[in-house]
Formats: C-alpha cells, sequence, structure tokens
C-alpha cells in the first residue's frame, strides 16, 4: 500500500543549485499537488495537476517548476535555489470527482533548507 | 484577507475539556469541506469531511454555515493524543479548479 511516495525527506542545498523532488502515487489518481508549508503556517500550492499532460499555478508558483508526463509522476523542480524557498514540501493526490471521493492523500513530506 | 481563516492557536486545556475550532471562507463557490489533522513534523490526515447537515465521528462534531460561510469543529472529552495542529480545508468549486485551500492552522495541547 504505498500511496503518495516522495523523496528525498531531507536534503540541504546551497543557494543557486537546482534538485528535483520527485512525487509518484499508485492509486490512479487524476489530480496531483504540490504544496508548502512554512513554520506555523498552512499549506501553500505551488503547482498542481488535473491529468497527464497538464499542469497549472498555485498560489506560490514562483521559483518552481512541474511536469507531468504520466498519471503517477509529479515531479517538482527548483532551478536556483534561495532561502526564501526553505520549507517542507507535501506532494498530494485525489480523485478528479466528487463521485469518487474528496479525500486527499498526503505524501511523508520533503524537509529542504537553502543555504 | 485569506481566503480560509481560523481561530488564532494555541490552545491549551486540560483533559475532558470540550474545546471548539471556528474558521471561515471568503469564496462561496466552496463546494466541499474538511477538518485535517496534523501531528508535528507529519503530513496531514484527513480528520472529517463536513456537512451541511452536520456530522459527529465519536467525539469530534463538524458543523457548517454555508450561509456565514463558518465551519467548526467540537472536540469533547478531550484526550492527550488529540493534541496536534488542526486545519480547516476548503475545497474550490470544480469549475475552479477544485483546488484545495487550507487555513492556517489551529494547534491544541491537551495537558494531563
Amino acid at each position: 500500500n504505498a500511496g503518495v511516495t516522495q523523496t528525498p525527506k531531507f536534503r540541504i542545498l546551497k543557494i543557486g543549485q537546482s534538485m528535483t523532488l520527485q512525487c509518484t502515487q499508485d492509486m490512479n489518481h487524476n489530480y496531483m499537488y504540490w504544496y508548502r508549508q512554512d513554520p506555523g503556517m498552512g499549506l501553500k500550492l505551488i503547482y498542481y495537476s488535473v491529468g497527464a499532460g497538464i499542469t497549472d499555478k498555485g498560489e506560490v508558483p514562483n521559483g518552481y517548476n512541474v511536469s507531468r508526463s504520466t498519471t503517477e509522476d509529479f515531479p517538482l523542480r527548483l532551478e536556483l535555489a534561495a532561502p526564501s524557498q526553505t520549507s517542507v514540501y507535501f506532494c498530494a493526490s485525489s480523485y478528479s470527482t466528487l463521485e469518487a471521493g474528496n479525500t486527499i492523500y498526503f505524501g511523508e513530506g520533503s524537509w529542504l533548507t537553502v543555504v | 484577507r485569506k481566503e480560509v481563516e481560523q481561530d488564532p492557536g494555541p490552545f491549551n486545556v486540560p483533559e475532558g475539556a470540550t474545546v471548539a475550532f471556528n474558521c471561515t471562507y471568503s469564496n462561496s463557490a466552496s463546494q466541499s469541506f474538511f477538518w485535517y489533522r496534523q501531528d508535528c513534523r507529519k503530513e496531514p490526515k484527513l480528520l472529517m469531511s463536513v456537512y451541511s447537515s452536520g456530522n459527529e465521528d465519536g467525539r469530534f462534531t463538524a458543523q457548517l454555515n454555508r450561509a456565514s460561510q463558518y465551519i467548526s469543529l467540537l472536540i469533547r472529552d478531550s484526550k492527550l493524543s488529540d493534541s496536534a495542529t488542526y486545519l480547516c480545508v476548503v475545497r474550490r468549486d470544480y469549475n475552479q479548479g477544485g483546488k484545495l485551500i487550507f487555513g492556517q492552522g489551529t494547534e491544541l495541547s491537551v495537558k494531563p
């Protein structure tokens, strides 16, 4: 029962470096999301995807890019890491219709520090 | 104004107390409503969905008032294990992408 799997769990980056956070789900969900959570704050939506080949910006997309080449995978790329991107990142997925259920499933989070 | 706003915390209560969390949302096209629980350094997990008629799950009761755009969560007979951050979550209408919008969370600490 894998659910949503994201890697790496922890990473320290230097300013200006780039990296990709990987996310995969095995529930055949159409919708996938990337959120970030800063200390003491709620989750803010970075990007989301309603299906393979379709991505849209969320509230805080600047500094990030995503792709959705398959239903299962939704990687998040940081091109030029900045200290402001130090945060916890959560990938999530859900069904696309109310009839199919509303539960959103989260990965365990990726702790990213930019120094 | 944030789209979803919650009571600022933290709430510090003794075991056995009843505690209520409030949440308001600004987008009237919001379609679905939830309470999520998040333990320290963990991912959020669904506590319960919130229905217009109100719903109960053991010691937890959720209420929704669409006219006032207000959601609440009541925890009765609180346990030490209830200590966590509670997130109010609103799902936009699918015509607006069906996105989930999270409140900032209200921290609950239940003391012996």
